[in-house]
């Protein structure tokens, strides 16, 4: 099946910094990428759809400020916590579909990126 | 709006024994339905998924999960159970029309006991 890549896996920063993390879908094209945060025992929270060429829409409640998403090509997918803070701390997970648009369809996973912001 | 619950925060089984793991949903229209598991700090992976046809879905791992449209349910299940299957289980639904957007359920997790 297909493949989605998350690197790193786990970062540790210092307050105030910026990290970049990034999703690449390594065997396929996606046009559209989605980013998630987890919070520990917690279920997966939606924060913004990249768009590859275009600004990504933020759900609502995450600062766009905050979080910046650059879809750079139908491969890559950056988000930069910028400025993180302790409150940071937490999985995000990237996702993309794959396949025909129909029954075919699914949604692969990054493997996540444990942020910790010390 | 659509949303998922998982009623059960936990679910203890003993090895051999039959898994069930609850999943309803409320979505407007005919959703996408799908299960995926979560081992400690990796990702997700895809278990199984309803799009249309027969209401008893056969996925990954021996697990299956079956439709129910009156109920508006989506149970996964396994016949005999495994100490590997210990993991975090979500069910999630995605709207026809919604541009591919996942709506989880609260996630449950699963402990299968030798």
């Amino acid at each position: 099946g297909a493949v989605v890549s998350q690197h790193p896996s786990w970062v540790i920063c210092k307050s105030g910094t910026s990290v970049k993390i990034e999703c690449r879908s390594l065997d396929f094209q996606a046009t559209t990428m989605f980013w998630y945060r987890q919070f520990p025992k917690q279920s997966l929270m939606l924060m913004a759809t990249s768009n590859e060429g275009s600004k990504a829409t933020y759900e609502q409640g995450v600062e766009k400020d905050k979080f910046l998403i650059n879809h750079a090509s139908l491969t890559l997918s950056t988000l930069t916590v910028t400025s993180a803070h302790p409150e940071d701390s937490s999985f995000y997970i990237c996702s993309a579909w794959a396949g025909d648009g129909r029954e075919n369809t699914e949604a692969f996973f990054g493997q996540g990126t444990r942020l910790t912001v010390v | 709006a659509q949303s998922v619950a998982q009623p059960e925060d936990q679910v203890n089984v003993a090895e051999g024994n039959p898994l069930t793991v609850k999943c309803t949903y409320s979505v407007s229209g005919n959703p996408y339905l799908f299960w995926y598991v979560q081992y400690p700090n990796r990702g997700l992976q895809f278990l199984l998924k309803y799009i249309t046809g027969d209401n008893l879905v056969k996925g990954s791992y021996g697990f299956e999960a079956e439709f129910n449209k009156s109920q508006t349910s989506f149970h996964l299940k396994k016949p005999s159970a495994l100490v590997s299957d210990s993991a975090l289980y979500f069910c999630a639904v995605v709207p026809r029309a919604a541009g591919n957007k996942l709506t989880f359920g609260g996630g449950t997790r699963v402990l299968v006991k030798p």
